[in-house]
């Protein structure tokens, strides 16, 4: 692994269905967010999460839940999907601390019928 | 309510000549700002930030200029090339951990 893996690359998912995203970083970087992109809103902090186990929301945690059980994975639950989580999934990680760069994932296009 | 605005979806440019993509932000909290580069069925990838503390930052032929009383920065790309075709995202933040996005440009560069 080098960097920031996600899976699935894409799924398509029934309404009401649960379903994890997975987001694992080989860069030992304490800080993970999730992240969800759609047309004409860019992208949107779901969750993140400072160190293994604590996490935080950000703008739209609504729908979605996260664990840090260790340093390399932060996956993303979306426990009953509907329709409105349509979108793309992007998984990040930085250094706590550094006034620098968030490193992405390549995402998730997440369909909801 | 969006606190960093892009409000240019899209620009095009011809190749050789200056880009300039432009964000607007709301909040005068925020102190650090990056700019993100996106190719199709890609994550975002880091380009070049600034502090509060400057008005100018270089690297290359990219330079991002902000201007704080305004609430405005941009990012100058020159000269543009094809390979610099892509969305480009502005983010701003208070923690400089929990970034606030803008809703992205798409930067066309024709050869």
């Amino acid at each position: 692994i080098a960097g920031i893996t996600q899976a699935p690359t894409s799924q398509i998912l029934a309404a009401g269905r649960r379903m994890t995203l997975r987001c694992t970083q080989d860069m030992r970087h304490n800080a993970m967010y999730w992240y969800r992109q759609d047309l004409g809103l860019g992208l949107r902090l779901i969750h993140y999460s400072n160190t293994a186990g604590t996490t935080g929301k950000g703008e739209v945690p609504d729908g979605y839940s996260v664990s840090r059980a260790n340093t390399d994975d932060f996956p993303l639950t979306l426990a009953s999907a509907v329709p409105s989580q349509t979108s793309v999934y992007f998984c990040a990680s930085s250094l706590l601390g550094e006034r620098g760069e968030q490193f992405f994932g390549p995402g998730t296009r997440l369909t909801v019928l | 309510d969006q606190q960093v605005k892009q409000n240019s979806p899209s620009l095009s440019v011809q190749e050789g000549r200056i880009s300039i993509l432009n964000c607007d932000y709301t909040n005068s909290m925020f102190d650090y700002f990056l700019w993100y580069k996106k190719y199709p069925a890609e994550g975002p990838t880091f380009l070049i930030s600034i502090s509060s503390i400057k008005d100018k930052n270089e690297d290359g032929r990219f330079t991002v200029f902000l201007n704080k009383s305004a609430k405005h920065l941009s990012l100058h790309i020159v000269p543009s090339q094809p390979g610099d075709s892509a969305v480009y995202f502005c983010a701003a933040s208070v923690t400089g951990n929990q970034f606030y996005f803008g809703t992205g440009t798409s930067l066309t560069v024709i050869p």
